[in-house]
């Protein structure tokens, strides 16, 4: 079946500028969660959302940033004002059901590059 | 003390070596354990899950050390197309947070 997909692939913006990043979990996967790469580091929580239930935003580096999910469906992780610092690859992954030892599926990720 | 620890690298290693891989934790709470596999600008996946008993997959043998907190990843018979980073990731003691490693990068040279 479909994996993860997300969009854009790579996104090139102007600092200050905002971006909105789409992904599309496995279908049937409650659980949805972003995470942030920058070059040559690992990868850091940005937020998880488990069903209906409240997300957990604690990962996220500041209120520029900001992510929605439509049930159990699509979600986008908007980020405002973008700074150089925010350069990094975005990767979304789902898992069934957000368990202690469920697997979570990656997408391939979207590159964002600030000017 | 970081999070979750990985030997810096890189490894080099022949076609054929057999290559261990380190990793220590700091959260004693922590209940699940991985190693992911990343190709080069690609998304992790899932490579094995470490369980208290250890275990095996083909050349891939997984340890985990609860005491010590340490995990462990031995290749063994090492191909090209293991050529990969292997990222240590670890449930940070609630559900569904993990907590990666900064990956170790392992390159088999024909």
């Amino acid at each position: 079946g479909a994996g993860v997909s997300q969009s854009p692939s790579n996104k090139v913006t102007e600092k200050g500028k905002d971006v909105e990043l789409r992904c599309d979990p496995i279908s049937g996967h409650t659980a949805l969660y972003w995470y942030r790469q920058r070059l040559g580091q690992g990868l850091e929580f940005l937020i998880y959302f488990q069903g209906n239930s409240a997300p957990d935003k604690s990962g996220l580096p500041s209120d520029r940033f900001s992510a929605e999910r439509t049930g159990e469906s699509v979600s986008t992780l908007t980020i405002q004002r973008t700074q150089q610092e925010d350069s990094a690859v975005y990767l979304c992954a789902s898992s069934p059901s957000g368990g202690p030892t469920d697997t979570q599926y990656f997408g391939p990720g979207t590159r964002l590059t600030v000017l | 003390r970081k999070e979750v620890e990985q030997d810096p690298g890189p490894f080099n290693v022949p076609e054929g070596a057999t290559v261990a891989f380190n990793c220590t934790y700091s959260n004693s709470a922590s209940q699940s354990f991985f190693w992911y596999r990343q190709d080069c600008r690609k998304e992790p996946k899932l490579l094995m899950s470490v369980y208290s008993s250890g275990n095996e997959d083909g050349r891939f043998t997984a340890q985990l050390n609860r005491a010590s907190q340490y995990i462990s990843l031995l290749i063994r018979d090492s191909k090209l197309s293991d050529s990969a980073t292997y990222l240590c990731v670890v449930n940070g003691g609630s559900n569904y947070k993990l907590t990666f490693g900064k990956g170790t990068l392992l390159t088999v040279n024909p």
